[in-house]
Protein backbone atom coordinates (compact mmCIF):
# COMPACT_ATOMS: atom_id res chain seq x y z
CA UNK A 1 0.00 0.00 0.00
CA UNK A 2 1.43 3.51 -0.89
CA UNK A 3 -0.90 5.12 1.76
CA UNK A 4 -1.17 8.51 0.89
CA UNK A 5 0.45 10.19 -2.04
CA UNK A 6 0.30 13.70 -3.01
CA UNK A 7 1.32 15.76 -5.91
CA UNK A 8 3.53 17.63 -6.68
CA UNK A 9 6.16 17.50 -4.07
CA UNK A 10 7.11 21.31 -5.08
CA UNK A 11 5.77 23.79 -6.73
CA UNK A 12 6.99 27.78 -7.52
CA UNK A 13 3.98 30.05 -8.40
CA UNK A 14 3.75 33.47 -9.20
CA UNK A 15 1.20 35.50 -7.32
CA UNK A 16 -2.32 35.45 -8.94
CA UNK A 17 -1.42 32.15 -10.71
CA UNK A 18 -3.61 29.27 -9.76
CA UNK A 19 -2.65 25.35 -9.37
CA UNK A 20 -4.39 22.44 -7.93
CA UNK A 21 -2.75 19.64 -5.09
CA UNK A 22 -3.56 15.92 -5.96
CA UNK A 23 -3.98 13.96 -2.89
CA UNK A 24 -5.07 9.88 -3.45
CA UNK A 25 -5.02 7.19 -0.73
CA UNK A 26 -5.70 3.31 -1.20
CA UNK A 27 -6.66 2.51 2.56
CA UNK A 28 -10.33 2.91 1.86
CA UNK A 29 -10.52 5.85 4.19
CA UNK A 30 -13.92 7.60 4.39
CA UNK A 31 -12.12 11.02 5.86
CA UNK A 32 -9.81 13.42 4.11
CA UNK A 33 -7.94 16.65 5.27
CA UNK A 34 -6.15 19.08 3.88
CA UNK A 35 -3.49 21.28 6.42
CA UNK A 36 -0.75 23.70 5.91
CA UNK A 37 1.99 23.95 8.10
CA UNK A 38 3.86 27.26 8.78
CA UNK A 39 6.93 27.67 11.05
CA UNK A 40 5.75 28.24 14.80
CA UNK A 41 1.82 27.79 14.00
CA UNK A 42 1.50 23.46 13.87
CA UNK A 43 -0.85 22.27 11.73
CA UNK A 44 -3.78 24.21 10.72
CA UNK A 45 -6.74 22.69 9.31
CA UNK A 46 -8.10 24.18 5.85
CA UNK A 47 -10.46 22.11 4.81
CA UNK A 48 -11.91 18.58 5.44
CA UNK A 49 -14.26 15.91 4.28
CA UNK A 50 -15.59 13.53 6.49
CA UNK A 51 -17.27 11.16 3.57
CA UNK A 52 -17.61 11.21 -0.13
CA UNK A 53 -19.70 13.75 -1.45
CA UNK A 54 -19.01 16.43 1.70
CA UNK A 55 -16.54 19.25 2.44
CA UNK A 56 -16.37 21.43 5.26
CA UNK A 57 -14.55 24.55 6.09
CA UNK A 58 -12.07 24.05 8.29
CA UNK A 59 -9.73 26.73 10.49
CA UNK A 60 -8.28 28.54 7.18
CA UNK A 61 -10.06 27.99 3.85
CA UNK A 62 -9.79 31.83 2.75
CA UNK A 63 -8.39 31.52 -0.91
CA UNK A 64 -8.70 27.71 -1.57
CA UNK A 65 -10.96 25.44 -2.81
CA UNK A 66 -11.95 21.78 -2.57
CA UNK A 67 -13.02 18.83 -4.95
CA UNK A 68 -13.82 15.21 -3.53
CA UNK A 69 -13.59 13.57 -6.71
CA UNK A 70 -14.09 10.27 -5.32
CA UNK A 71 -13.17 8.29 -1.72
CA UNK A 72 -9.87 8.23 -3.19
CA UNK A 73 -8.94 11.29 -4.35
CA UNK A 74 -9.39 14.98 -2.28
CA UNK A 75 -7.72 17.99 -4.19
CA UNK A 76 -7.24 21.56 -3.13
CA UNK A 77 -7.50 24.56 -5.69
CA UNK A 78 -5.81 27.72 -5.57
CA UNK A 79 -7.47 29.77 -7.53
CA UNK A 80 -5.37 33.19 -7.32
CA UNK A 81 -1.90 32.68 -5.24
CA UNK A 82 -0.94 35.02 -3.05
CA UNK A 83 2.95 34.69 -1.15
CA UNK A 84 0.63 34.32 2.16
CA UNK A 85 -0.04 30.84 0.61
CA UNK A 86 3.60 30.11 0.65
CA UNK A 87 3.81 26.90 3.32
CA UNK A 88 3.99 23.36 3.30
CA UNK A 89 0.63 21.52 2.46
CA UNK A 90 -0.03 18.26 3.99
CA UNK A 91 -3.04 15.53 3.20
CA UNK A 92 -4.58 13.69 5.52
CA UNK A 93 -6.87 10.86 5.80
CA UNK A 94 -8.79 8.72 8.75
CA UNK A 95 -11.05 5.55 8.59
CA UNK A 96 -13.74 7.87 10.43
CA UNK A 97 -14.12 11.18 11.22
CA UNK A 98 -16.68 12.51 14.07
CA UNK A 99 -17.65 10.56 17.33
CA UNK A 100 -15.56 7.44 15.89
CA UNK A 101 -12.50 8.74 15.43
CA UNK A 102 -9.66 7.29 14.00
CA UNK A 103 -5.50 8.45 13.64
CA UNK A 104 -4.47 10.44 10.91
CA UNK A 105 -2.27 9.36 7.90
CA UNK A 106 -0.06 11.76 6.18
CA UNK A 107 1.40 12.01 2.93
CA UNK A 108 4.35 13.16 2.13
CA UNK A 109 3.73 17.31 2.02
CA UNK A 110 4.05 19.45 -1.08
CA UNK A 111 6.33 22.50 -0.57
CA UNK A 112 4.65 25.62 -2.42
CA UNK A 113 6.49 29.00 -3.07
CA UNK A 114 4.35 31.90 -4.16
CA UNK A 115 6.75 34.67 -5.81
CA UNK B 1 -13.20 25.27 21.10
CA UNK B 2 -10.64 22.80 21.41
CA UNK B 3 -6.88 24.39 21.77
CA UNK B 4 -3.51 22.64 22.25
CA UNK B 5 -1.09 24.26 23.87
CA UNK B 6 3.03 23.07 23.45
CA UNK B 7 4.98 25.10 26.11
CA UNK B 8 8.02 24.29 24.38
CA UNK B 9 9.10 25.66 20.71
CA UNK B 10 12.72 24.51 20.98
CA UNK B 11 14.52 21.57 22.74
CA UNK B 12 18.36 20.78 23.14
CA UNK B 13 19.37 17.71 24.70
CA UNK B 14 22.77 15.51 24.77
CA UNK B 15 22.35 11.76 23.82
CA UNK B 16 20.93 9.31 27.05
CA UNK B 17 19.46 12.65 28.35
CA UNK B 18 15.59 12.17 29.78
CA UNK B 19 13.43 13.99 27.62
CA UNK B 20 9.69 15.36 28.92
CA UNK B 21 7.48 17.64 26.44
CA UNK B 22 4.86 19.54 27.97
CA UNK B 23 1.51 19.45 26.03
CA UNK B 24 -2.21 21.22 27.18
CA UNK B 25 -5.12 21.35 25.77
CA UNK B 26 -8.14 22.71 26.50
CA UNK B 27 -11.67 20.98 25.80
CA UNK B 28 -14.55 20.38 28.23
CA UNK B 29 -15.64 16.90 27.39
CA UNK B 30 -14.14 13.71 26.27
CA UNK B 31 -11.32 13.91 23.99
CA UNK B 32 -8.91 11.69 22.15
CA UNK B 33 -5.05 12.52 22.26
CA UNK B 34 -2.11 12.21 20.00
CA UNK B 35 1.69 12.64 19.41
CA UNK B 36 2.82 12.64 16.15
CA UNK B 37 6.64 13.42 15.19
CA UNK B 38 7.83 15.01 11.82
CA UNK B 39 11.58 13.27 11.10
CA UNK B 40 13.27 16.13 8.82
CA UNK B 41 12.29 15.95 5.57
CA UNK B 42 10.03 13.51 6.19
CA UNK B 43 6.16 13.48 6.92
CA UNK B 44 4.35 13.21 10.21
CA UNK B 45 3.98 9.50 11.72
CA UNK B 46 1.92 8.66 14.83
CA UNK B 47 3.84 7.89 18.21
CA UNK B 48 1.14 7.21 20.23
CA UNK B 49 -2.43 7.83 21.07
CA UNK B 50 -4.82 7.67 23.97
CA UNK B 51 -8.54 6.95 23.71
CA UNK B 52 -9.48 5.41 27.13
CA UNK B 53 -8.12 3.20 29.80
CA UNK B 54 -4.79 3.37 31.08
CA UNK B 55 -3.21 6.46 31.22
CA UNK B 56 0.10 5.76 30.52
CA UNK B 57 0.61 4.85 26.95
CA UNK B 58 3.46 3.15 25.46
CA UNK B 59 4.37 4.27 21.89
CA UNK B 60 6.77 3.41 19.37
CA UNK B 61 10.41 3.89 19.79
CA UNK B 62 10.87 4.05 23.61
CA UNK B 63 8.36 6.75 24.04
CA UNK B 64 5.39 6.80 26.19
CA UNK B 65 2.74 9.61 27.47
CA UNK B 66 0.54 10.45 30.72
CA UNK B 67 -2.67 11.41 30.47
CA UNK B 68 -3.32 13.51 33.62
CA UNK B 69 -7.38 14.87 33.17
CA UNK B 70 -7.31 16.82 36.24
CA UNK B 71 -4.33 18.91 34.35
CA UNK B 72 -5.74 18.69 31.05
CA UNK B 73 -2.04 17.74 30.15
CA UNK B 74 -0.52 14.65 27.88
CA UNK B 75 3.17 14.96 28.54
CA UNK B 76 5.40 12.52 26.03
CA UNK B 77 8.59 11.15 27.80
CA UNK B 78 11.17 9.31 26.85
CA UNK B 79 14.14 7.82 29.44
CA UNK B 80 17.12 8.15 27.12
CA UNK B 81 17.14 9.98 23.68
CA UNK B 82 19.35 9.30 21.07
CA UNK B 83 20.45 11.53 18.28
CA UNK B 84 17.93 10.02 15.75
CA UNK B 85 14.71 11.40 17.89
CA UNK B 86 15.81 14.62 16.33
CA UNK B 87 12.59 16.17 15.09
CA UNK B 88 9.72 18.22 15.36
CA UNK B 89 6.74 16.60 17.95
CA UNK B 90 3.15 17.70 17.49
CA UNK B 91 0.39 17.19 20.35
CA UNK B 92 -2.85 17.16 18.82
CA UNK B 93 -6.93 16.73 20.63
CA UNK B 94 -10.44 16.11 19.13
CA UNK B 95 -12.70 16.09 21.17
CA UNK B 96 -15.64 13.21 21.23
CA UNK B 97 -18.34 14.26 18.52
CA UNK B 98 -16.03 16.83 16.90
CA UNK B 99 -14.97 16.49 13.69
CA UNK B 100 -11.53 17.94 13.27
CA UNK B 101 -8.07 17.45 14.80
CA UNK B 102 -6.30 20.62 16.40
CA UNK B 103 -2.85 20.32 16.60
CA UNK B 104 -0.47 22.38 19.22
CA UNK B 105 2.27 24.96 17.89
CA UNK B 106 5.14 21.85 17.59
CA UNK B 107 8.53 21.32 19.74
CA UNK B 108 11.18 21.10 17.43
CA UNK B 109 13.84 18.75 19.50
CA UNK B 110 17.53 18.94 19.17
CA UNK B 111 19.90 15.73 20.18
CA UNK B 112 23.48 16.33 20.15
CA UNK B 113 25.66 13.49 19.87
Amino acid sequence: NAGVTQTPKFQVLKTGQSMTLQCAQDMNHNSMYWYRQDPGMGLRLIYYSASEGTTDKGEVPNGYNVSRLNKREFSLRLESAAPSQTSVYFCASSEQGGGSYNEQFFGPGTRLTVL
Amino acid sequence: AQSVSQHNHHVILSEAASLELGCNYSYGGTVNLFWYVQYPGQHLQLLLKYFSGDPLVKGIKGFEAEFIKSKFSFNLRKPSVQWSDTAEYFCAVIGKGAQKLVFGQGTRLTINP
